[in-house]
């Protein structure tokens, strides 16, 4: 089956540490985005990608890292610069056209700082 | 500035009845919406999307309604059932294709469909 997936589900990290969290997808779609989630907030865009070896700081990038070497993947990088890691963090992809709009998420990992 | 807006956290309705989940939005560039839905510890799943040119869509149990001069969409459900029960998320870009990087989502509304 297609879909996105996301790895490890969940992630603890001491306070200075950088974390890199996986994001597979195998839906042959061109896009690819970070989100993150926080209680009472809607989903916030970190980075977003429309082409392998491409991508832009969505609004609220600082901290934060990635790449984009392979159609297929997207990882992200927490580094030890993001003053608030703990959070919900979540992949997704879109075909792009007029069905840009309608993302397909993974999982998700949720990410802890101890 | 939170530009899309759903004021309700939390929603509780009984199996059967219908359910009404509302948002707001103050940009006016906004031109498509569209409703995730999601489970706990799983990702947002697409749900139903309305452009701005049309006042209503439908798709079986659910339908969205969108008043462009009020600024405000809602999600009816009907009839609810517990499988309903997720957060609902609206999102709103000013571009219906391109790119995703526009959207921009509310809050979420948690709605619980009791037996």
């Amino acid at each position: 089956d297609g879909g996105i997936t996301q790895s490890p589900k969940y992630l603890f990290r001491k306070e200075g540490q950088n974390v890199t969290l996986s994001c597979e997808q195998n839906l042959n779609h061109d896009a690819m985005y970070w989100y993150r989630q926080d209680p009472g907030q809607g989903l916030r865009l970190i980075y977003y990608s429309q082409i392998v070896n491409d991508f832009q700081k969505g609004d609220i990038a600082e901290g934060y890292s990635v790449s984009r070497e392979k159609k297929e993947s997207f990882p992200l990088t927490v580094t030890s610069a993001q003053k608030n890691p703990t959070a919900f963090y979540l992949c997704a992809s879109t075909s792009g056209g007029d069905g840009a709009n309608v993302l397909t998420f993974g999982a998700g990992s949720r990410l802890t700082v101890l | 500035d939170q530009q899309v807006k759903q004021n309700s956290p939390s929603l509780s309705v009984q199996e059967g009845r219908i359910s009404i989940l509302n948002c707001d939005y103050t940009n006016s560039m906004f031109d498509y919406f569209l409703w995730y839905k999601k489970y706990p510890a799983e990702g947002p799943t697409f749900l139903i999307s309305i452009s701005s040119i049309k006042d209503k869509n439908e798709d079986g149990r659910f339908t969205v309604f969108l008043n462009k001069s009020a600024k405000h969409l809602s999600l009816h459900i009907v009839p609810s059932q517990p499988g309903d029960s997720a957060v609902y998320f609206c999102a709103a870009s000013p571009l219906r294709g391109g790119t995703a990087s526009k959207l921009t989502f509310g809050t979420g509304t948690r709605l619980q469909v009791t037996l």
